[in-house]
């Protein structure tokens, strides 16, 4: 099955800083990778989001790029704020809302 | 988000009881999806089904059951033969890109 590795596993980075998190996958079949945003005892929301077809996608101050080759896939938040600071989850899709797999998540952290 | 809901926020087990969070949701999906969260850990899938009075085993089922009865109604039960239930649940139904989730439950065994 489908494999996902984050990393890092948490992250710190001084308000203004830009934050990169990364995401490998294993199973060629995947071709959809959404970002999700998740604040304490909250429910994940979707922030961004790349189809196998693309190689970046970018909305405000989020980007995502995607190498398919390399398996690999980033999610990139410019000029950080405070109201960043969050679990982020990468998921890769092979088929089917059944055939998702979820990476480990990154806590951020956004120091004023 | 407002269309899917969980019932209760918090919830607290003895050992040896089995116990049903609820999932609800007035968006008229077919499908619906029962996650589960540890710290440290991405989601896992439970359950899913596809259609009324039919679903299936996710990863990680032993020790949990679900029911279909109504489209708009997917409980799950944590029951007794589940060794390690505390856990953040996490109900979910596919949007137009990706799933949508509800605000979860948090059981807690004491």
């Amino acid at each position: 099955g489908e494999n996902v590795e984050q990393h890092p596993s948490t992250l710190s980075v001084q308000e203004g800083d830009s934050a990169v998190i990364k995401c490998t996958y294993s199973d060629s079949a995947s071709n959809y990778f959404p970002w999700y945003k998740q604040e304490l005892g909250k429910r994940p929301q979707l922030i961004i989001d790349i189809r196998s077809n693309v190689g970046e996608k970018k909305d405000q101050r989020i980007a995502v790029t995607l190498n398919k080759t390399a398996k690999h896939f980033s999610l990139h938040i410019t000029e950080t704020q405070p109201e960043d600071s969050a679990v982020y989850f990468c998921a890769a899709y092979s088929g089917g809302y059944q055939k998702v797999t979820f990476g480990t998540g990154t806590k951020l952290q956004v120091i004023p | 988000d407002g269309g899917i809901t969980q019932s209760p926020k918090y919830l607290f087990r003895k050992e040896g009881q089995n116990v049903t969070l609820s999932c609800e949701q007035n968006l008229n999906h077919d499908a619906m999806y029962w996650y589960r969260q540890d710290p440290g850990q991405g989601l896992r899938l439970i359950y899913y089904s596809q259609i009324v009075n039919d679903f299936q085993k996710g990863d990680i089922a032993e020790g949990y059951s679900v029911s279909r009865e109504k489209k708009e109604s997917f409980p799950l039960t944590v029951t007794s033969a589940q060794k390690n239930p505390t856990a953040f649940y996490l109900c979910a139904i596919p949007g137009a890109n990706t799933q949508y989730f509800g605000p979860g439950t948090r059981l807690t065994v004491l």
